[in-house]
């Protein structure tokens, strides 16, 4: 069965202290994975896009990263502002099959 | 541009009653999307058009549920006969093209409490 597991559930770090958040999947063939932040009371925004393994994409303190069975969102010197709670998804390869296959996130505090 | 809007951003029914979710997409869009979301998960799809066509309703939880995108623009979910365990917050995506990889962009999503 493909599925989208994300840890830990929630984490809460120190402002400036950097950590990484994880995304396992096991899926018969991954056309793409997202990561999306989401705030209380709002719909999922949009962070990035990874297609394949090795690839890494960065964004003002945010890192993700792409392997064969994970990916890693790495938030360096993260300030209150980023807390969130951040999804992943992946979209598999089967065809016209358009939707996307959500964890459950991590929902992380940033105390100052 | 303006972003997805959805409306109402809050609905209260009482068990039974029928109720109309709007979606309207970014200006352009092809693909949209509606999804679930309960409390404290991910969001769970539930249905997918490009353009008027409805492509996919894999993810509908009864035939309570309907989705219409009569013009290929504003979609409308509707849920017939409320159940208290349809309480959740509804999202609806849009996406530029019809390319499984390109980004969806979020509405802010309606929650809707069932009585």
């Amino acid at each position: 069965e493909d599925q989208v597991t994300q840890s830990p559930e929630a984490l809460r770090l120190q402002e400036g202290e950097s950590s990484s958040l994880n995304c396992s999947y096991t899926v018969s063939g991954l056309r793409g994975l997202f990561w999306y932040r989401q705030d209380p009371g709002k719909g999922p925004e949009f962070l990035f896009t990874l297609y394949s393994a090795g690839e890494e994409k960065e964004k003002e303190r945010l890192k993700a990263t792409l392997t064969k069975k994970e990916s890693f969102l790495h938030i360096t010197a993260p300030k209150p502002e980023d807390s969130a709670t951040y999804l992943c998804a992946v979209r598999l390869n089967a065809g016209n099959n358009r939707k996307l296959i959500w964890g459950l996130g991590t929902s992380l505090a940033v105390n100052p | 541009g303006a972003g997805v809007s959805q409306s109402p951003r809050y609905k209260v029914a009482k068990r039974g009653q029928d109720v109309a979710l709007r979606c309207d997409p970014i200006s352009g869009h092809v693909s949209l999307f509606w999804y679930q979301q309960a409390l404290g998960q991910g969001p769970e799809f539930l249905t997918y058009f490009q353009n008027e066509a409805q492509l996919d309703k894999s993810g509908l939880p009864s035939d309570r549920f309907f989705a219409e995108r009569p013009e290929g623009s504003v979609s409308t979910l509707k849920i017939q006969r409320t159940q208290q365990e349809d309480s959740a917050v509804y999202l609806c995506a849009s996406s530029f093209g019809g390319a499984g990889t390109d980004t969806q962009y979020f509405g802010p999503g309606t929650r809707l409490t069932v009585l």
